[in-house]
C-alpha cells in the first residue's frame, strides 16, 4: 500500500496567518492527491482534489500544489472557521486509497 | 441536493456483526461509486473499500478482507456495509462517501459524505 505522511501532526497559528501543511507519499502518485477538512463531530469535507483543483464552494484562501511524492496545502489567511483537522488522501491506487494521519490546526 | 443519510448508532457484542446503511438522494445512485471509511475515537480516517452500485462490483482493503461485505439495493438507492466478527477495536464512526467515477473519469475523490454511524463494540 502507498503510505501517506503528513507534517506537522499539529500546528498552532493565529487568525490571519499563512499556514502550510505538507503531505509526502511513499511512491510517486502523480497528481492523485486530495485534501479534506474535518471539524469535531462532523464528516470530512473535500477541499482540494487532483492536487490543486479547488472544490466548488471552497474559499479561495485554500490552495494545493505538488506532484509526484510531495504536496502542500496552503491557507493564505487563516479564518476562525479554519481551525480543524486536515487530511491528505492518495487516489493513485484506486484499489487501495490511503489517508495521511492528519494535521490538527489549533488556535495560538 | 445530494444527501447521504446513514442509519443510527449501534451497540454490538464482540463476535457479532453490524450492518450500516447509507441512503442516497439528489443524484443518480448508480452513477457514482460508494466508499466506506471509518474513524476510531480520536484517530484518523481509515479507508475500508468501495462498491460500484451499477454493477455491484466491490473492492475491499486488505485489512478487512473476509470480514466486510458491501452491497447495494438500487431500487431504494441504498448502500450497505456489513462487518462481521466484531472486536473492541472496531469501535468507530463509519462513514459512507460518494466518488464521482463516471466513464472516462481521470480524477478520484470523495465529494459527499454521510453523517457517520457510531458502532460501539463492547461486552
Amino acid at each position: 500500500d502507498i503510505q501517506m505522511t503528513q507534517s506537522p501532526s499539529s500546528l498552532s497559528a493565529s487568525v490571519g496567518d499563512r499556514v502550510t501543511i505538507t503531505c509526502r507519499a511513499s511512491q510517486s502518485i502523480s497528481s492523485y492527491l486530495n485534501w479534506y477538512q474535518q471539524k469535531p463531530g462532523k464528516a470530512p469535507k473535500l477541499l482540494i482534489y487532483a492536487a490543486s483543483s479547488l472544490q466548488s464552494g471552497v474559499p479561495s484562501r485554500f490552495s494545493g500544489s505538488g506532484s509526484g511524492t510531495d504536496f502542500t496545502l496552503t491557507i493564505s489567511s487563516l479564518q476562525p472557521e479554519d481551525f480543524a483537522t486536515y487530511y491528505c488522501q492518495q487516489s493513485y491506487s484506486t484499489l487501495s486509497y490511503t489517508f495521511g494521519q492528519g494535521t490538527k490546526l489549533e488556535i495560538k | 441536493q445530494v444527501q447521504l443519510v446513514q442509519s443510527g448508532a449501534e451497540v454490538k457484542k464482540p463476535g457479532a456483526s453490524v450492518k450500516v446503511s447509507c441512503k442516497a438522494s439528489g443524484y443518480t445512485f448508480t452513477g457514482y461509486y460508494m466508499h466506506w471509511v471509518r474513524q476510531a475515537p480520536g484517530q484518523g480516517l481509515e479507508w475500508m473499500g468501495w462498491i460500484n452500485p451499477n454493477s455491484g462490483g466491490t473492492n475491499y482493503a486488505q485489512k478487512f478482507q473476509g470480514r466486510v461485505t458491501m452491497t447495494r439495493d438500487t431500487s431504494i438507492s441504498t448502500a450497505y456495509m456489513e462487518l462481521s466478527r466484531l472486536r473492541s477495536d472496531d469501535t468507530a464512526v463509519y462513514y459512507c462517501a460518494r466518488e464521482p467515477r463516471g466513464v472516462g473519469a481521470t480524477e478520484y475523490y470523495f465529494d459527499y459524505w454521510g453523517q457517520g454511524t457510531l458502532v460501539t463494540v463492547s461486552s
